[in-house]
């Protein structure tokens, strides 16, 4: 019973680096959500989707691409990474039906030199 | 729009003392509200959550919530706090389709 799964848990990259952060649940949920966690800020939302091949622009999207081509998985793209993207990246997903709780990751900790 | 507000940044308490942290919300209706908690290295994971049914709300671990309208609150309490309570948590509101407007946090150091 894995839940939410995110790969990799820690990351060091330089500024200009790409990377794709992977997100995989198996409770065959609907909607997924990526975050990013900074000190003192709670949770933005960066991106999410309501299903397989769908996509919306959260509250911090900039600087962020994502994809949705399996239902399970949800990817995260940093095209060229800055330090202003230090942060820990968490995962979610939860039923599309109702005000259903979300399911989180265990985060990805990023770091941009 | 909604929001939420926790109170206080930090609360220390004693090993098997009572726990309190505040969350104010804001919301033109009746809301969805939800706890979570947050350990070291770890996701969130969720406490209890408040849909209408009860104002009082039991979740995991031994915590409750209380909805009250007229305070527009949903403070977290736990009569006895044990030291793996440690941690950070967070009060959450749906904030329209398919959004979770977080607080800022509240982080809970429990002492022997």
């Amino acid at each position: 019973n894995a839940g939410v799964t995110q790969t990799p848990k820690f990351r060091v990259l330089k500024t200009g680096q790409s990377m794709t952060l992977l997100c995989a649940q198996d409770m065959n949920h609907e909607y997924m959500y990526w975050y990013r966690q900074d000190p003192g800020m709670g949770l933005r939302l960066i991106h999410y989707s309501v299903g397989e091949g769908t996509t919306a622009k959260g509250e911090v999207p900039d600087g962020y691409n994502v994809s949705r081509l399996k239902k399970q998985n949800f990817l995260l793209g940093l095209e060229s990474a800055a330090p202003s993207q230090t942060s820990v990246y968490f995962c979610a997903s939860r039923r599309g039906v109702g005000n259903q709780p979300q399911h989180f990751g265990d985060g990805t900790r990023l770091s941009i030199l | 729009a909604q929001s939420v507000t926790q109170l206080d940044s930090h609360v220390s308490v004693s090993e098997g003392t009572p726990v309190l942290l505040r969350c104010n919300y804001s919301s033109s209706y009746s809301p969805s509200l939800f706890w979570y908690v947050q350990h070291p290295n770890k996701g969130l994971q969720l406490l209890l959550k408040y849909t209408s049914a009860a104002t009082l709300v039991k979740g995991i671990n031994g915590f409750e919530a209380e909805f009250k309208k007229s305070e527009t609150s949903f403070h977290l309490t736990k009569p006895s706090a044990h030291m793996s309570d440690a941690a950070e948590y967070f009060c959450v509101v749906p904030g329209g389709y398919n959004k979770l407007i977080f607080g800022a946090g509240t982080r809970l150091a429990v002492h022997p």
